[in-house]
């Protein structure tokens, strides 16, 4: 069964810094990767997604993110954190058989953004 | 830009009674889903919903929950007998179903509380 880890609950970084977000998956083959963002209050918003070809990809708001198969990986990466990207960050992988593509959520890291 | 619409966002109710959550998917959407996040916890798959019938559920979807596309708009979850575990965020997603890998939607969420 597809799993997703998301290891660091809380992440504080200031306004400005650089920021990764960890994510690893458990998955039969190459999975479907996505990046979710909830800000309170807001539902679920893609961020970007991985399916197959260039392993580094961009997303919205200038995150990227990198799909490293070896270390079962796909990390969210921004160079420097503005005030409103503080948000809970859910990273998923979708299920490549059946069609119904469901997707499979970690639990959730939750980004604070010291001014 | 066309959003997933959820109703209510946030619906209390007695242990027992029957709730029903409403969602209106983007329009020209094929593939329906229905997922909660109890709090502190994963966002978790209930299941998928394609040409008027289920196409995927997951064990959580038991006998007490029901899904319905009753007009050519709204698409309902339905508990029949809700209990104190029920309480949880449910979010609702739409996806165009047009490839295998287009994005899932979701939308803001309905908090239900079971009292």
């Amino acid at each position: 069964a597809q799993s997703v880890t998301q290891p660091d609950i809380h992440i504080t970084v200031s306004e400005g810094a650089s920021l990764e977000l960890r994510c690893n998956y458990s998955y039969g083959a190459t999975p479907y990767l996505f990046w979710y963002v909830q800000s309170p209050g807001q539902g679920l918003q893609l961020l970007l997604k991985y399916f197959s070809g260039d392993t580094l990809v961009q997303g919205i708001k200038g995150f990227e993110a990198e799909f490293k198969r070896s270390q079962s990986s796909f990390n969210l990466r921004k160079p420097s954190v503005h005030w409103s990207d503080a948000a809970e960050y859910f990273c998923a992988v979708g299920a490549r058989s059946g069609s119904a593509r469901q997707l499979t959520f970690g639990s959730g890291t939750q980004l604070t953004v010291l001014p | 830009e066309p959003e997933v619409t959820q109703t209510p966002s946030h619906q209390v109710t007695q242990m027992g009674q029957e709730v029903i959550l409403r969602c209106v998917p983007i329009s020209n959407h094929l593939y329906f889903y229905w997922y909660r996040q109890i709090l502190g916890q994963k966002v978790e798959f209930l299941v998928s919903f394609y040409n008027n019938e289920i196409s995927e559920k997951s064990e959580i979807f038991d006998d007490q929950f029901s899904v319905e596309r009753p007009d050519g708009s709204n698409f309902t979850l339905k508990i029949r007998s809700t209990k104190l575990e029920d309480s949880a965020m449910y979010f609702c997603a739409s996806r165009v179903a047009s490839t295998s890998t287009d994005t899932q939607y979701f939308g803001p969420g309905t908090r239900l509380t079971v009292l």
